[in-house]
């Protein structure tokens, strides 16, 4: 199975920062790479699909990027509804597998 | 709006059986992929098993493989997973997804508990 790993595990920042997460795999996925968005009791929600194309409806604030085994999600100005957890996961093979994830929480 | 809804979680023994259901709507159903991806209290996420949208792919951790069945009933616009032999380590909110090459659209999950 590949392995997907997130750093950083938590992150401190303030409203209107911004802040990159990185998300590296255990072999080379071909920019099959999505970013999902959990707030707490709630689902995840997809932002980021094949690397770095957007969802419809999500805020243009966040991006994607990378490939390879090197992705980032980057989110430009932090709004107070960004606080939660961030999963990247790939889907170049199955079984998908998921990063740890990266808390951001308010500095 | 796409929808889909989860059932069927409950408290059960270890080595005991559940069946969950995803009842979807909102979309052309027997077009699309369908999967189940759980979450471990306090835990990440983790990929259980998908569909295709004849039903004649299936997929499955490793972890489930001869203990889970998915399966869709495409009249009736529902995704299902049959547990058998569940194990403490299955305790779950268990999500129903829709696959667009990932899983673009989730439910709102189902809590299953497996403890004596």
């Amino acid at each position: 199975d590949i392995q997907m790993t997130q750093s950083p595990s938590s992150l401190s920042a303030s409203v209107g920062d911004r802040v990159t997460l990185t998300c590296r795999a255990s072999q080379a996925i071909s920019k099959y790479l999505a970013w999902f968005q959990q707030s707490p009791g709630k689902a995840p929600k997809l932002l980021v699909y094949a690397a770095s194309r957007l969802e419809t409806g999500v805020p243009s604030r966040f991006s994607g990027s990378g490939s390879g085994t090197d992705y980032t999600l980057t989110v430009s100005s932090l709004q107070p509804e960004d606080f939660v957890t961030y999963y990247c996961q790939q889907y170049y093979s199955i079984p998908w597998t998921f990063g740890q994830g990266t808390k951001v929480e308010i500095k | 709006d796409v929808r889909l809804v989860e059932s069927g979680g409950a408290l059960v023994q270890p080595g005991g059986s559940l069946r969950l259901s995803c009842a979807a709507s909102g979309f052309t159903f027997n077009i699309y992929w369908l999967g189940w991806v759980r979450q471990a209290p306090g835990k990440g996420l983790e990929f259980v098993a998908s569909i295709d949208k004849d039903g004649g792919e299936k997929y499955y951790v490793d972890s489930v493989k001869g203990r889970f069945t998915i399966s869709r009933d495409d009249a009736k616009n529902s995704l299902f997973l049959q547990m058998n032999r569940l194990r403490v380590e299955d305790t779950a909110i268990y999500y129903c997804v829709r696959v667009v090459g990932t899983a673009d659209r989730w439910g709102q999950g189902t809590l299953v508990t497996v403890s004596s």
